[in-house]
């Protein structure tokens, strides 16, 4: 069955480092992958989209990397804020428009 | 107009009551998502409208019946729910369904949820 998996379910960096979150999957062939933040009793916000043949996509301080071989996505958040504490999720997505969430890192970055 | 909205925001019924959840948006988005996201747990997919049209329904049970009256509108209709549906329910919105094309249609906008409890 499908199966996907973000490194850890927390994660505590110093501000001003680089956070960077893993999100792995099994049994998958997506043909997009987004990465999607969601604070405490809010919706998800899309952050980054990247596509099964992009390897690279960078959006200001945010960059996101798709490895299909490995079937494995990195998110890096630079130079981070305390505002950036957050939950990431990561989703993968079929043609039909399909998603499906991975369980979520919470990032704390700490003053 | 980049917003998905969401009534109410909160809701309690009893097993026996018959409520609907509903959805809006003017971003011009074809395809129309329902979500339901328990505590601690990520979003799970439950159903997709792509052009007014039901595409996809994740095994949900019939007490949940989606409707999509229009492009702008999404209803989730409740009945004989059980306690075990209390979640917070999300709705989303995208430009286009999949159809084999990745990019910005597939970007979904997430309204703010209903936190639906079920007594």
């Amino acid at each position: 069955s499908q199966k996907i998996e973000q490194n850890s379910e927390a994660l505590n960096i110093q501000e001003g480092k680089t956070a960077t979150l893993t999100c792995n999957y099994t049994n998958y062939s997506p043909a997009y992958l987004q990465w999607y933040r969601q604070d405490p009793g809010r919706g998800p916000v899309f952050l980054l989209l990247i596509r099964e043949n992009e390897k690279e996509k960078r959006k200001e301080r945010l960059k996101v990397t798709f490895d299909t071989t490995l079937k494995q996505s990195l998110f890096h958040i630079t130079a981070s804020q305390p505002a950036d504490s957050a939950t990431y999720l990561c989703a993968l997505a079929n043609n039909a428009g399909k998603s499906t969430f991975g369980d979520g890192t919470t990032l704390t970055v700490k003053p | 107009d980049t917003e998905v909205t969401q009534t109410p925001k909160h809701l309690v019924m009893g097993m026996t009551n018959k409520k609907s959840l509903k959805c809006e948006q003017h971003m011009g988005h074809r395809a129309m998502y329902w979500y339901k996201q328990k505590a601690k747990k990520p979003p799970e997919l439950m159903f997709v409208y792509s052009y007014e049209k039901l595409s996809i329904n994740e095994s949900v049970p019939s007490r949940f019946s989606p409707e999509c009256p229009n492009s702008s509108l999404l209803n989730l209709h409740l009945h004989a729910l059980q306690p075990e549906d209390s979640a917070l329910y999300l709705c989303a919105s995208s430009q286009r369904p999949g159809q084999g094309v990745a990019g910005q249609w597939n970007e979904q906008f997430f309204g703010p949820g209903t936190r639906l409890t079920v007594l």
